[in-house]
């Protein structure tokens, strides 16, 4: 079975241009959810979704960010403008809500904003 | 709020030793508790899991027993391959809510 498949792998822009990173969840899953990752400050929840509704956004740094689900299968994270301190791994995560919980991840999009 | 406290690192090894990596945690109610293994240049993947008190989790000869007298999930193992270095973070989920990540500890194996 394919796992979170994220796009694009790698991007590097300029300072105040738009990036939009893509996701795809696991088949069937129904939570979904958006991770940032860097050397400072770990691993931060950005945004989860469940049934495609945001439930928790409140790890989102700033209106320059905003993420959304239109169906099942796709999610984005954009960043507009973008700024040098937004350089970072996003990860993009999916869960079937059961009893075990277990968040599977994708490969991650590797931003660096100059 | 929920909490994951990991050892600081890096734990550097070398290959054969026994390796232990502390992780405690606060949270409401009795939540699952997860190991990921974030290798360079990956993804986060689930390593083991237990979701009740005394549950062991396992896989690819790592261990770790969800003790709830002591509220942690140390993670261990007999002995270290060179390919197990990697970044280890251990989280826990209440219910339904999100992972709750420590903030990783880096393990470092030399042959």
């Amino acid at each position: 079975d394919a796992g979170v498949i994220q796009s694009p792998r790698h991007e590097v822009t300029e300072m105040g241009q738009e990036v939009t990173l893509r996701c795809k969840p696991i088949s069937g899953h129904n939570s979904l959810f958006w991770y940032r990752q860097t050397m400072m400050r770990g691993l931060e929840l950005l945004i989860y979704f469940n049934n495609n509704v945001p439930i928790d956004d409140s790890g989102m740094p700033e209106d320059r960010f905003s993420a959304k689900m239109p169906n099942a299968s796709f999610s984005t994270l954009k960043i507009q403008p973008s700024e040098p301190r937004d350089s970072a791994v996003y990860f993009c995560a999916s869960r079937l809500e059961d009893l075990g919980n277990t968040i599977y991840f994708g490969e991650g999009s590797w931003l660096t904003v100059v | 709020g929920d909490s994951v406290t990991q050892m600081e690192g890096p734990v550097t090894l070398s290959e054969e030793a026994f390796l232990t990596i502390n992780c405690t945690y606060t949270a409401t109610g009795y939540p699952s508790l997860f190991w990921y293994v974030q290798y360079p240049g990956e993804g986060l993947q689930l390593l083991l899991k237990a979701t009740k008190a005394d549950d062991k989790g396992s896989n690819k000869g790592f261990e770790a027993t969800y003790r709830k007298e002591t509220t942690s999930f140390h993670l261990e193992k007999g002995s270290v391959q060179v390919s197990d270095s990697a970044v280890y973070f251990c989280a826990l989920s209440s219910g339904y809510s999100t992972l709750t990540f420590g903030k990783g500890t880096m393990l470092l194996v030399s042959p």
